[in-house]
């Protein structure tokens, strides 16, 4: 069974502090992995990922894969408080539409 | 920036009652998902949808459920007999193409079964 296994579960920091979170996962016939914001209520797209090696950048986030050891960190710079959010990675798999998500790493951004 | 929009966003019904979820998917967009989210619990893939029909669905989505684009906009989810165990937040989920690497999630629907 494929699935998507995401550390910390919970992270509390204070505003400036630089935080990685980190995902692994097992999907078979892995095609992309995927960092989603969860504010409130609707994940945001943050980054699509698919090949090794090459780093994503938006601002002060950040992600990069690693193929062969099957995993995906998100960093985040200079940390606000309106990056307190959950942070959800997911997998997709070819020949598949849906995505396997991991529980999701909950950041709280203290000032 | 076109969003996924879902109603309502709160829907409490009695066990056993059937209930609607309804989303407008982003108007260009062909490729439609639902997903639920238990609380405290990952998000849980329900069922994608394509050109009128099911094109893939999880084990969570049985003959309980049942989804359609009625008039070419909306995308529903219908729960004919629902339990407790269905009280969950529901996401619609649209993507431009298929393989479901970059879908664009709504606000969800939280279902709450008494």
């Amino acid at each position: 069974e494929d699935k998507v296994v995401q550390s910390p579960l919970s992270l509390v920091v204070h505003e400036g502090d630089t935080v990685t979170l980190n995902c692994s996962y097992e999907v078979t016939n892995f095609r992309s992995l995927l960092w989603y914001k969860q504010e409130k209520k609707a994940p945001t797209f943050l980054f699509m990922l698919t090949s090794s090696g090459i780093e994503k950048k938006s601002g002060r986030l950040s992600s990069i894969l690693d193929k062969k050891e099957l995993f995906s960190i998100l960093n985040i710079t200079a940390t606000q408080t309106g990056d307190s959010a959950i942070y959800l990675c997911a997998g997709s798999a070819g020949g598949s539409e849906k995505l396997v998500f991991g529980k999701g790493t909950k950041l709280t951004v203290n000032p | 920036e076109p969003e996924v929009t879902q109603t309502p966003s709160h829907q409490v019904t009695q066990m056993g009652q059937e209930v609607i979820l309804r989303c407008v998917p982003i108007s260009n967009h062909l490729y439609f998902y639902w997903y639920r989210q238990i609380l405290g619990q990952k998000v849980e893939f329900l069922v994608s949808f394509y050109n009128n029909e099911i094109s893939e669905k999880s084990e969570i989505f049985d003959d309980q459920f049942s989804v359609e684009r009625p008039d070419g906009s909306n995308f529903t989810l219908k729960i004919r007999s629902t339990k407790l165990e269905d009280s969950a937040m529901y996401f619609c989920a649209s993507d431009i193409s298929r393989g479901g690497d970059t879908q664009y999630f709504g606000p969800g629907t939280r279902l709450t079964v008494l």
